[in-house]
């Protein structure tokens, strides 16, 4: 049973736009989201957090929103960029169990 | 570079056989994670060492363990290899145990089982 659920494998964007990546949630007791991007060959690096406590959080081109009642958060990234094609991954923990349930990624292809 | 190093960087074997991961950490972390990433799976939590001791688990087999020694470096031995368990497996390092501490990963070991 898929807890952090990615419904879009892939996505494709023209540069300059905004990319938008969604991730959906099944377990109400996860109060911590992260968003990681992989490139090709390399691991994942962090990208941005959000703590459920709020509703948005910002970092330069990238801002994640977490709508609770929802059980949805998404990552904006704007202006997109060609370097921005990469595997994103969504994530998530529940009361510091420690353990951080990962979607399966989608694959943002940002389109000079 | 995330500071992470991990070798092999891949390894081929039988069905049937032992092979040991390894995973160096980012100097002065003391938190290594184990993760597995199989084909059309994304990554899946195995095992989490803090300071040399066990302090989480996700969905590790029991035909695989691991073990973080003194030195902080870890190990990941994985053993009746079956085809299934080809796949990635990443290793990361967090400064502390919380998981709201970003954690940086290593390239990554692409084990082959064949």
């Amino acid at each position: 049973d898929q807890q952090v659920k990615q419904n879009s494998p892939s996505l494709s964007v023209q540069e300059g736009r905004i990319s938008i990546l969604n991730c959906d949630y099944t377990n109400s007791m996860f109060d911590y989201f992260l968003w990681y991007k992989k490139y090709p060959a390399e691991g994942p690096t962090f990208l941005i957090s959000i703590s459920s406590i709020k509703d948005k959080n910002e970092d330069g081109r990238f801002t994640v929103f977490l709508n609770k009642s929802a059980k949805h958060l998404s990552l904006h990234i704007v202006p997109s960029q060609p370097g921005d094609s990469a595997v994103y991954f969504c994530a998530a923990e529940a009361g510091n169990n420690r353990k951080l349930i990962w979607g399966l990624g989608t694959s943002l292809a940002v389109n000079p | 570079d995330s500071g992470v190093t991990q070798t092999p960087k891949h390894l081929i074997t039988a069905t049937g056989q032992r092979v040991t991961l390894r995973c160096s950490p980012r100097s002065g972390d003391l938190s290594v994670y184990w993760y597995q990433q199989s084909l059309d799976q994304g990554l899946q939590f195995l095992i989490q060492y803090y300071n040399g001791e066990e302090r989480a688990k996700g969905n590790i087999l029991e035909r695989f363990s691991a073990q973080q020694f003194p030195d902080l470096h870890s190990e990941l031995n994985l053993s009746s290899l079956e085809l299934g368990d080809s796949a990635l497996y990443f290793c990361a390092s967090s400064a502390s145990g919380r998981v709201d501490n970003e954690q940086f990963f290593g390239p990554g070991t692409r084990l082959t089982v064949l």
